[in-house]
């Protein structure tokens, strides 16, 4: 068990340019969450996946978002035609589905990705 | 949706001191609710979870019980180190899938 695992760690572009993360979870883990923290605040979701699927996309998550999880193993967060705005740090997690009428499950972050748009 | 709202920070304690932590949320249905914890230059981990109303969470001398009747999960602990120093979010499940944070309070410890 080597954690998640996120690359880069920092990523610098200009405005306008188009941007990709990728976010290795744990092997074993089927679900796989995006989240999205500014400075100050706490992380927001973004987007998760079931094994390959994605179940659910948050009001965040423009068009200019795209995420991919092929082969329900590790996942890709891209950014197109990025903006100011998108400067953040971009958190993975997973964990193993739980069962149960409320999520109780315990997720395991990476360090994340933090991007700057100039 | 749900939601909470944690104390702003930063606490600044000495060691050994007693620490609380303010939480309250707002919530449809029964939900679960968890502290987080960020140390410095590391990734978020779970520190306690409680799943239903009157359950006491607790982990590192950490505790939190879940107070249905005050909407309520506050975060003590006796006395604190200088390694307890961290932000830390109180969360909230949203609805069965996700998990949704507090601002985050920043703790400091001081020896």
């Amino acid at each position: 068990d080597t954690g998640v695992s996120q690359d880069p760690r920092h990523k610098i572009t200009k405005r306008g340019q188009n941007v990709t993360f990728r976010c290795d979870p744990i092997s074993e883990h089927n679900r796989l969450y995006w989240y999205r923290q500014t400075l100050g605040q706490g992380p927001e979701f973004l987007t998760y996946f079931q094994n390959e699927a994605q179940l659910e996309k948050s009001r965040l998550l423009s068009d200019r978002f795209s995420a991919e999880r092929p082969k329900g193993s590790f996942s890709t967060l891209e950014i197109q035609r990025t903006e100011q705005g998108d400067s953040a740090m971009y958190l993975c997690a997973s964990s193993l589905a739980g069962t149960g009428a409320s999520f109780n499950e315990k997720l395991f972050f990476g360090s994340g990705t933090q991007l700057s748009v100039l | 949706g749900n939601s909470v709202t944690q104390m702003e920070g930063p606490v600044t304690l000495s060691e050994e001191a007693f620490l609380t932590i303010n939480c309250t949320y707002t919530a449809t249905g029964y939900p679960s609710l968890f502290w987080y914890v960020q140390y410095p230059g590391e990734g978020l981990q779970l520190l306690l979870k409680a799943t239903k109303a009157d359950d006491k969470g607790s982990n590192k001398g950490f505790e939190a019980t879940y107070r249905k009747e005050t909407t309520s999960f506050h975060l003590e602990k006796g006395s604190v180190q200088v390694s307890d120093s961290a932000v830390y979010f109180c969360v909230i499940s949203g609805g069965y899938n996700k998990l949704i944070f507090g601002a985050g309070t920043r703790l400091a410890v001081h020896p």
